[in-house]
């Protein structure tokens, strides 16, 4: 049973570019999270999607997009890059039924905005 | 901005000695949640307490939740080297996780 995949692993890219993220949920959960962690913080929640639509926001401007597909798998676009932008990204995966109350983490993107 | 704080900031401790960190937060919770992350990389769901729930266990975790004081406290029994990683304690409302900074836990053979 796989459980949360993201990809890339790492990403180098410049200020002023546009970045895509991507994410697989585990098996049988179909919402979808997204945080950014700068070094040495904790995870920051960015937003999550269920049933395809954005459900919750963090306080993230709008240069932090993202879809979610039919088959649950998600992608999170930043666009107009700043160097504050470097962080890990983490991907969680929970199920809507009963209390959808653990998230899954995937292992993260770790981006570098130079 | 970060809901909880943990305290300590950083814990070094010998192999098989307890380890204790505390999290404090500031608003209302459904539930409160205990992650571990090493070396940088995805998170791990170690345990998860509810506003109603006062203690609970798993293995050699146990976590108490004080809703009157804000607070809530993670101990891991016996460590073991492997227990080496950065601890989040991470407060659930509204859908989404709001986490502390973390504490760094090393313990030393």
């Amino acid at each position: 049973d796989a459980g949360v995949t993201q990809s890339p692993t790492h990403l180098i890219k410049t200020r002023g570019q546009q970045v895509t993220l991507r994410c697989s949920p585990k098996s049988g959960h179909d919402t979808v999270s997204w945080y950014q962690q700068a070094l040495g913080q904790g995870p920051q929640f960015i937003f999550q999607y269920y049933e395809e639509e954005e459900r919750q926001r963090g306080n993230f401007p709008d240069r932090f997009s993202g879809h979610q597909f039919p088959n649950y798998s998600s992608e999170l676009n930043v666009n107009a890059l700043l160097l504050g932008d470097s962080a890990l990204y983490l991907c969680a995966s929970s199920f809507s039924g009963g209390t959808q109350e653990t998230q899954y983490f995937g292992p993260g993107t770790r981006l570098l905005v130079l | 901005s970060q809901q909880g704080e943990e305290d300590p900031q950083a814990l070094s401790i010998q192999e098989g000695e307890n380890a204790t960190m505390n999290c404090s937060y500031k608003t209302s919770i459904n539930n409160l949640q205990w992650y571990r992350q090493n070396s940088g990389r995805g998170l791990v769901h170690l345990i998860l307490i509810r506003s109603n729930e006062r203690e609970k266990h798993s293995g050699r975790l146990r976590v108490t939740l004080d809703t009157s004081k804000k607070s809530s406290s993670l101990l891991i029994t016996a460590s073991r080297a492997a227990d080496t990683a950065s601890y989040f304690c991470a407060t659930g409302f509204d859908y989404k996780l709001s986490f502390g900074a973390g504490t760094t836990v090393t313990v030393r053979a």
